[in-house]
């Protein structure tokens, strides 16, 4: 079974640019989450969504950051612009759906390291 | 809302040994899921073990064990026969049933000694 897919693995920019994300979750998997890890950090969940549905978003900074999943497969996570602030490990992951304990797991994909200077 | 602290920044052992990472997490719910991830330099997160809140006896998964204490709510990992491979950050992390949100801690960095 392939796991979550991420591209790209390293991205630097200049502050005030612009940078996409993109994530394919693991087949199946209705919930995806894009989570933001700084370094030292443990990972902060950015932003949830079931099937192309938000179900959480409120740790999104909405003035630059915006995310979509369209067709409930793939899913592409946008800065705009950047901040120095925004450099981190852009971490996507992916779970089943359902009640079932299984359901709570949640698989990670490689991350994106983005440095912004 | 709920916090996850792993206390130990750093923790070393020698390869073969045992080795225990600390977590403690503060939630007001009955009912929730906790798991300890591995992140290796590569960076991906792998899921070590989950273990619910419902169930009283502790989880294992081959060389990795838990100690669940709900009362005191503290949830450590056992690490027996370390391995190089087992070198990596390793994350405590909570999940309020019905939720679907991961709240982690900060991680403890385990390094073995060969």
């Amino acid at each position: 079974e392939a796991g979550v897919a991420q591209s790209p693995r390293y991205k630097i920019i200049e502050k005030r640019q612009s940078v996409a994300f993109w994530c394919n979750p693991i087949s199946g998997h209705a919930t995806l989450y894009w989570y933001q890890q700084i370094l030292g950090q443990g990972p902060k969940l950015l932003i949830q969504f079931q099937n192309n549905g938000v179900v959480d978003d409120s740790q999104l900074p909405k003035d630059r950051f915006s995310a979509e999943r369209l067709k409930g497969v793939d899913s592409t996570l946008k800065i705009q612009p950047a901040k120095l602030e925004d450099s981190a490990v852009y971490l996507c992951a992916s779970s089943l759906p359902g009640l079932a304990a299984s359901s709570y797991e949640q698989y990670f994909g490689p991350g994106t390291r983005l440095t912004v200077t | 809302a709920q916090t996850v602290t792993q206390s130990q920044p750093e923790m070393s052992v020698q390869e073969a040994e045992t080795v225990t990472l600390s977590c403690t997490y503060d939630t007001s719910e009955s009912d929730y899921y906790l798991f300890w991830y591995k992140q290796p330099p590569s960076r991906q997160m792998i899921l070590v073990i989950r273990q619910e809140a419902y169930k009283q006896q502790n989880a294992t998964e081959n060389r990795f064990s838990v100690n669940f204490q709900k009362a005191a709510k503290s949830f450590s990992l056992k690490i027996s026969d370390s391995q190089l491979g087992d070198a990596a950050m390793y994350f405590c992390a909570y999940n309020g049933a019905g939720s679907y949100q991961l709240t982690f801690g900060k991680g403890t960095k385990l390094s073995v000694i060969p």
